[in-house]
This record gives structure tokens, sequence and C-alpha cells, in this order.
């Protein structure tokens, strides 16, 4: 069945590193792929987003791209900050089916 | 926008009472979602509404559980006969359009304990 299958944690990384949080997806057809992010206190909220191969999303320095080869969707930043410290989700939409999916959350702790 | 808003943010009952929560969207979204997450894994997905008619439902989503939104506006989730099992955050989001494509707004979420 559809799932997302997301880099286990937790992340401690120094500020200024690279992040690589890995996510990959089983799915029968072509979902839109998310990345979600949990600030400590916070409800979850939408990071970015690609809905078709090949599409990049972007925001506040992160990245990843939808990889229809490796049934990917890889979140990327060049330099992290102290405020990026945060859990990050994975999550597939497949239409039609209308189904849901998360992985099951990276926790990222940068240190000053 | 004043969010998502969840009620109550805690709920302790023991086995076998029946649970009610409520979610109130973002006021113009036409979309409203409900997921539960547990320790350690990612929200999974119970049941979404387009106005007010439900739309999809998660096999997850047992004969015990119901959700309603009867106008189209606030959404209840009611759990009958609780178990053990059903300790978890329930989550609400909400977002606008038809399409599924649209930032999903999350609320701050509801946290069962089942005694």
């Amino acid at each position: 069945g559809d799932s997302v299958t997301q880099m286990e944690g937790p992340v401690t990384l120094s500020e200024e590193a690279f992040l690589t949080i890995n996510c990959t997806y089983t799915a029968t057809g072509y979902p839109s792929l998310f990345w979600y992010v949990q600030y400590p206190g916070e409800g979850l909220q939408l990071l970015l987003k690609a809905t078709k191969a090949d599409d990049k999303g972007s925001n506040k320095g992160f990245e990843a791209t939808y990889r229809k080869e490796t049934t990917s969707f890889h979140l990327e930043k060049g330099s992290v900050q102290v405020s990026d410290s945060a859990v990050y989700f994975c999550a597939l939409i497949f239409v039609p089916g209308n189904q849901f999916y998360f992985g099951t959350g990276t926790s990222l702790t940068v240190i000053p | 926008d004043t969010g998502v808003s969840q009620d109550p943010r805690h709920k302790i009952t023991k086995r076998g009472q029946n649970v009610t929560f409520r979610c109130d969207p973002i006021s113009e979204h036409n979309r409203l979602y409900w997921y539960r997450q547990t320790l350690g894994q990612g929200p999974e997905f119970l049941t979404y509404f387009q106005n007010e008619a439900q739309l999809e439902k998660s096999r997850l989503l047992s004969d015990r559980f119901s959700a309603e939104r009867p106008k189209g506006s606030f959404s209840t989730l009611e759990i009958q006969r609780t178990e053990q099992g059903d300790s978890a955050m329930y989550l609400c989001a909400s977002s606008t359009g038809t399409g599924f494509n649209q930032p999903q707004h999350f609320g701050d979420g509801t946290r069962l304990s089942i005694l």
C-alpha cells in the first residue's frame, strides 16, 4: 500500500551545518508531496510542497525535489540555525483514494 | 485568522466511557480533517469533510468512532466505549479549496488518556 518512509532521528547538528532528511515513498500513482514542521510547543505547519515530478519546493532556506525515478523527496538546507530545531514530517497525498500519509517524523536539534 | 481551535486540550477518562472532541476550523476553510497521532509517530489520517459532507474515512476509523460537521463549520469527533488503545493526540486541520494541494492548518490537538 501507499506509505512514507522517513529517516529516523534524532538528528543533532551544529549551527551552519548542512542538513539532509531523507524521505522515500511508495505509491501506485503520482502523489503530491509535502514537508510539515512542528516547532516546540506549536502545531504542525506546512514547510514546502511539490505536486509533480521534478518540482522543487522551497521555503525558509529549505528545499526538496520530487524525484519520481527514486521515489524520494529529501529535505535539505545549506546552513541550519538554532531556530530550525523542530520535528519534520514528510507527507504524501494520493488522489484518487484521498488518503493522506505522514512519516514518523525526524527530530532536529541545532546547537550553537 | 484565529487559527484552528480544538477543545478540550486534554481529556482523561476511564475505559468504556464515551468522549467527544470539538474542532473549530479557520472560518473560511471548507475542508476539515481529523488525524490521530501517537508518541513517536506521524499523524494518521482518520477522515475529512468538504463542507458538511464526510467524503473519506480511513480503515482506522472503527465503528466506535464517528465524526460530524453538521453546518459545515465546526466538527465533532466522538469515540464510544473507549479502549486503552485510543489514547493518543487527536489533531484537527482545515484548508481551503477543493483540491488537496492547499496547505492544511493544524490545531494544537486534544490529548486523550484512557485510564
